[in-house]
């Protein structure tokens, strides 16, 4: 079936430094994908979404890019701050499954100062 | 405009007691899911509905569980009894369709003792 690897946490980054988090995808249709941040105590946010491939998906300075032949989707972000710590969760939702979002396991993100 | 609404926040019931967790999803909104989030499981799809009508059980655990939604702005998650391994924050999300962006609720922290 289905399914959604991310990279293990917790990633601890000073301020500023660049973020890459891993995720790659298994789906059997064409699959859109998506980044959900979690802060603590909070329920989901969408984060940034991509519907095809080569689709960037990009808000509050973060972008992923939807790389069909290497089926991955990593999260960037060029300069992070202690306000983007969080976990953060990469899903996809595929047609052939109905639509349901299904979630990599997230990623803690710790930044410090 | 109002976000999907959870309630309550927290419960905290004793183990055989019935639980009953409510969600309004965003006015306009077609689809209603409902996830639960632990430790142990990540985040996982219980159940999604469209148009009321529910399309997909197959993520309820057992049939301690059921789910309802009497109408296009509200639905019930009800565990009955309750165990200590239900303990889990059950999330809430709303799409325009099955297979557009959900948006999550704050979610419902469930302890059971």
């Amino acid at each position: 079936g289905d399914s959604v690897t991310q990279m293990e946490g917790p990633v601890t980054l000073s301020e500023e430094a660049f973020l890459t988090i891993n995720c790659t995808y298994t789906a059997t249709g064409y699959p859109s994908l998506f980044w959900y941040v979690q802060y603590p105590g909070e329920g989901l946010q969408l984060l940034l979404k991509a519907t095809k491939a080569d689709d960037k998906g990009s808000n509050k300075g973060f972008e992923a890019t939807y790389r069909k032949e290497t089926t991955s989707f990593h999260l960037e972000k060029g300069s992070v701050q202690v306000s983007d710590s969080a976990v953060y969760f990469c899903a996809l939702s595929d047609q052939n499954q109905g639509g349901k979002l299904i979630f990599g396991q997230g990623t803690e993100l710790s930044v410090k100062p | 405009d109002a976000g999907v609404i959870q309630s309550p926040r927290h419960e905290v019931t004793e183990m055989g007691q019935e639980v009953t967790l409510r969600c309004k999803p965003i006015s306009g909104h077609n689809s209603l899911f409902w996830y639960r989030q632990t430790m142990m499981r990540g985040l996982e799809l219980l159940i999604y509905f469209n148009n009321n009508v529910p399309i997909d059980d197959s993520g309820m655990p057992e049939d301690r569980f059921s789910a309802k939604m009497p109408n296009a702005s509200f639905s019930t998650l009800k565990i009955q009894p309750s165990e200590p391994r239900d303990s889990a924050v059950y999330f809430c999300a709303s799409s325009l369709g099955q297979f557009q962006t959900q948006y999550f609720g704050p979610g419902t922290r469930l302890l059971v003792l």
